[in-house]
């Protein structure tokens, strides 16, 4: 399995909602990434975990909780978003957060494209 | 933080033509990756280039990182429609726990 699989695709959600969106990856990667991108802009790093612990945090608004349960899977938490969060939000994993990310990158998901209302 | 910039933002072109896209940055990098990237999904990892003066080659894609590791280029030949999308340079940044992202190339080919 070399994919990163986030779910779901598409979400709609008002600003008074709470929603998750999750990822799972099946590699035996170390290393877990959230971004937000949005149209026609490069991804924008969230948060990195790094051995299931939360290593990076890019001063991102308290309303995004993010959580690693385990190795294989990654959530982000939503909660009284604003219509300018509205993004594609992308999930993101590497072996390790070290020199594999060096010489292999990262696989990324497919994204979710989240519209707030 | 370590800025990456690419050119052009634009690049519309006819099937068959060549075309160079450049990243540039004052930084050195650990090493340089680009990625492409279609409508509605995520960015997919073309090459890594590691070594000063690497050069790779992905089929009609090259790739070339500078001397001094700041600076990278990929270049198509005999562009195709397919070849369309985002490309996105990305340098190793902070202690390598995470990529840095140039603004990207948005490349048409047009048939």
């Amino acid at each position: 399995d070399t994919e990163v699989t986030q779910t779901p695709k598409h979400l709609v959600m008002g600003m008074t909602n709470k929603k998750s969106l999750k990822c799972e990856q099946h590699m035996g990667h170390r290393a877990m990434y959230w971004y937000k991108q949005k149209a026609k802009k490069p991804p924008e790093l969230m948060f990195v975990y790094s051995y299931e612990k939360l290593s990076i945090n890019e001063s991102v608004p308290s309303r995004f909780s993010p959580e690693c349960p385990n190795s294989s899977l990654l959530n982000l938490h939503l909660h009284a978003l604003q219509p300018e969060d509205s993004a594609l939000y992308l999930c993101a994993s590497s072996q390790d957060p070290g020199v594999s990310l060096y010489n292999y990158g990262y696989t990324f998901g497919s994204g979710t494209r989240l519209t707030v209302v | 933080t370590q800025l990456l910039e690419q050119s052009p933002q634009f690049l519309s072109i006819q099937e068959g033509e060549n075309l160079t896209v450049y990243c540039n940055s004052s930084s050195v990098f650990s090493s340089l990756q680009w990625y492409r990237q279609e409508p509605g999904e995520g960015p997919v990892l073309l090459v890594t280039v590691v070594t000063g003066g690497e050069v790779k080659k992905l089929k009609r894609l090259t790739f070339q990182f500078g001397d001094a590791r700041k600076d990278s280029s990929l270049h198509i030949t005999a562009a195709q429609p397919g070849d369309t999308g985002l490309y996105l340079c990305a340098g190793v940044e902070g202690g390598a726990q995470k990529l840095v992202f140039g603004q990207g190339t948005r490349l048409t080919i047009n048939p």
